[in-house]
């Protein structure tokens, strides 16, 4: 069974820093790997989608690798907010399968 | 587009009680997924259809939950009869095309007394 593990898994930064978030997997035969934002009392966002024969995704101030061989992935948020702080989950789709696995998430604070 | 539309967005029970929530997926999609949000465990996939027919129910936890989706526009979860354990917050999600990207309801948040 898939396994998706998500460190740090709490994060504290000041405003305007870079920051990396890391996603790792134990299955390496992936469809793809999705990025979500969920805010406290709230569903989730669908951020980024990585397919397995790809190697980044950017979006805004968001960048997302994948390296399927050694099973990690990153998160990457450039000039972090305040607006930015939520708890990040990442999602492994396997090959073959229509579910994914998620992560316990990673709980950023970005500080004024 | 309205998104996947989930109610109610808070039920509260009592141990015993039937409890019924609800999904509508995004218009044209075709693929549908209940999951379960708890501190403990995280997200947990509980059944997912792809058009109208349930495909995998692994994640059922128990004879007490089941579900339906009678067409392509409505899917209800339902815990007959509830326990406090079954505490958690529903999602529901949907997804269609070559990507599969999922997209998530708001979810129910689900107190059994």
């Amino acid at each position: 069974k898939q396994e998706v593990t998500q460190i740090p898994a709490a994060l504290s930064v000041p405003e305007g820093e870079n920051l990396v978030l890391n996603c790792s997997f134990t299955d390496s035969a992936i469809y793809n790997l999705q990025w979500f934002r969920q805010d406290p009392g709230k569903g989730l966002t669908s951020l980024l989608l990585i397919q397995s024969s790809q190697r980044e995704q950017t979006s805004g101030r968001l960048n997302a690798s994948l390296d399927k061989s050694s099973g990690r992935s990153t998160l990457y948020i450039a000039a972090s907010q305040p607006g930015d702080s939520a708890t990040y989950l990442c999602a492994v789709r396997p090959t073959g399968a229509n579910n994914l696995f998620f992560g316990t998430g990673t709980r950023l604070t970005v500080i004024p | 587009d309205a998104g996947v539309i989930q109610s109610p967005r808070h039920e509260v029970t009592e141990m015993g009680q039937e409890v019924t929530l609800r999904c509508k997926p995004i218009s044209g999609h075709n693929s549908l997924f209940w999951y379960r949000q708890t501190m403990m465990r995280g997200l947990e996939l509980l059944i997912y259809f792809n058009n109208n027919v349930p495909i995998d129910d692994s994640g059922m936890p128990e004879d007490r939950f089941s579900a339906k989706m009678p067409n392509a526009s409505f899917s209800t979860l339902k815990i007959q009869p509830s326990e406090p354990r079954d505490s958690a917050v529903y999602f529901c999600a949907s997804s269609t095309g070559q990507y599969n990207e999922q997209f998530f309801g708001p979810g129910t948040r689900l107190t059994v007394l």
